[in-house]
């Protein structure tokens, strides 16, 4: 696989499920990202993690936990969710130093019920 | 208020038109970069622009970037149903870590 590739692409979760998104590059980057996007709402950053290292957490609510265990992998873990959680959450990762080069994975799309 | 805006929101044109998007900042740019998503998937990353005057393109797509205005336009010429999807800009607004996306544009393309 090449470029960063994230599953699952379509996730479906009762409010009181705990479920996790995943994302994986494989474009030897050290700095890995988490986006949502609402729809008709600008990109909002998540999350960073740089050399592994969490630096970014632009106050997103508990129920969003982030897992960064190696360079080449991101989980983000989801428990007890709202229905306005509901979004397509995207994955990217680039250099450190070069933030703007970022590569982006599909997304997941995610729908609380 | 959005750091960078850009208009219009939306745009639906025919197969074969001229546009322009155009993206604002609010405060100083140390570089602007656009990017084009599809429906549903990720960001594509399509060209940097970082002094001003400076002018890109890349197949039909034109981008400019005015320091002074704080302003970047992105131009598509003869466009095509390829071309649709939502158009994002992306800048650095100061020196720290923190990198800012615009408010997108959505583009339709008529055949």
């Amino acid at each position: 696989e090449t470029g960063v590739t994230q599953t699952p692409r379509h996730l479906v979760m009762g409010m009181t499920n705990k479920k996790s998104l995943k994302c994986e590059q494989h474009l030897g980057h050290n700095a890995m990202y988490w986006y949502k996007q609402s729809a008709k709402k600008p990109l909002e950053l998540m999350f960073v993690y740089s050399l592994e290292e969490r630096v970014e957490n632009n106050s997103v609510p508990s129920r969003f936990s982030p897992e960064c265990p190696n360079s080449s992998h991101l989980f983000l873990h989801l428990h007890t969710l709202q229905p306005e959680d509901s979004a397509l959450y995207l994955c990217a990762s680039s250099q450190v130093g070069s933030s703007y080069e970022q590569y982006f994975g599909p997304g997941t799309r995610l729908t609380v019920t | 208020s959005q750091e960078l805006e850009q208009s219009p929101q939306s745009l639906i044109v025919q197969e074969g038109k001229n546009l322009t998007i155009n993206c604002t900042s609010s405060k100083t740019l140390y570089g602007l970069y656009w990017y084009k998503q599809k429906y549903g998937e990720g960001l594509i990353f399509l060209m940097m622009l970082q002094k001003g005057g400076e002018e890109k393109s890349h197949e039909k797509i034109t981008a400019k970037l005015d320091e002074k205005k704080q302003q970047s336009s992105l131009h598509i010429t003869a466009s095509q149903p390829s071309h649709a999807g939502i158009y994002l800009c992306g800048a650095d607004l100061d020196t720290g870590n923190q990198f800012y996306f615009g408010t997108g544009t959505s583009l339709t393309v008529i055949p």
